[in-house]
């Protein structure tokens, strides 16, 4: 079955600019969550929508957004980009709560944003 | 909350030789125990998974990892590496029922011929 898809995979913007990332869940699963990667952060947990409800959040700005939609599929938002903000974004989705669980995520090849 | 510490954040190794890669968690309540690897300009993907039950766990690429719940450890383990494992390594931990993992610095390996 088709995995997790994230667009763009490339992208490229200046300081004071928004971005927008998609992600698109594999078939059936209900929970997205998104992680930003930085070389000297790691990966740091941004947060998980299950059902189109936020149900955790990481530690960073409010410029970080996000949203789910009916079909389980994901965006992400970054307001007034700072230089810090370039990074890996990588999104994951999961079944979500419930009989299925396993707590297994299941990754997306990124989005690669660098600020300028 | 949880915690993961990965103990080395580069393992140089020659090809066909044996590896561990070390981690150790921190949590007052019951986990699941995972280790991914991501290889250059992709994604994380998962190698093994602890949720339960037998305490070693065997995964993809003969990788295999022991669960030690009194020492809170999750070490992962080859008996023989190839020059295609040259990737980072994380090892990451999530309370059970919930979809957030917590990783740790990651651990590069590094196989040389």
């Amino acid at each position: 079955k088709a995995g997790v898809t994230q667009t763009p995979r490339y992208l490229i913007k200046t300081r004071g600019q928004q971005v927008t990332l998609s992600c698109s869940p594999i078939s059936g699963h209900r929970s997205v969550s998104w992680y930003q990667q930085t070389p000297g952060q790691g990966l740091q947990f941004l947060f998980e929508y299950f059902s189109e409800t936020q149900r955790n959040k990481g530690n960073f700005p409010g410029r970080f957004s996000g949203r789910q939609f009916s079909n389980s599929r994901s965006e992400m938002n970054v307001s007034t980009l700072e230089l810090g903000d370039s990074a890996l974004y990588l999104c994951a989705s999961s079944w979500g709560p419930g009989d299925r669980d396993t707590g297994e995520l299941f990754f997306g090849e990124g989005s690669r944003l660098t600020v300028l | 909350a949880q915690s993961v510490t990965q103990l080395d954040s580069q393992v140089p190794v020659f090809e066909e030789a044996p590896v561990e890669l070390r981690c150790n968690y921190s949590s007052s309540v019951s986990v699941y125990l995972f280790w991914y690897v991501q290889y250059p300009n992709q994604g994380l993907q998962l190698l093994l998974k602890y949720l339960s039950g037998s305490t070693l766990v065997k995964g993809i690429n003969g990788f295999e990892a022991e669960f030690n719940k009194s020492q809170t450890s999750f070490h992962l383990r080859k008996p023989s590496v190839h020059i295609s494992d040259t990737a980072e390594y994380f090892c990451a931990v999530s309370r059970t029922g919930f979809q957030k993992l917590v990783f740790g610095t990651g651990t590069r390996l590094l196989v040389s011929p």
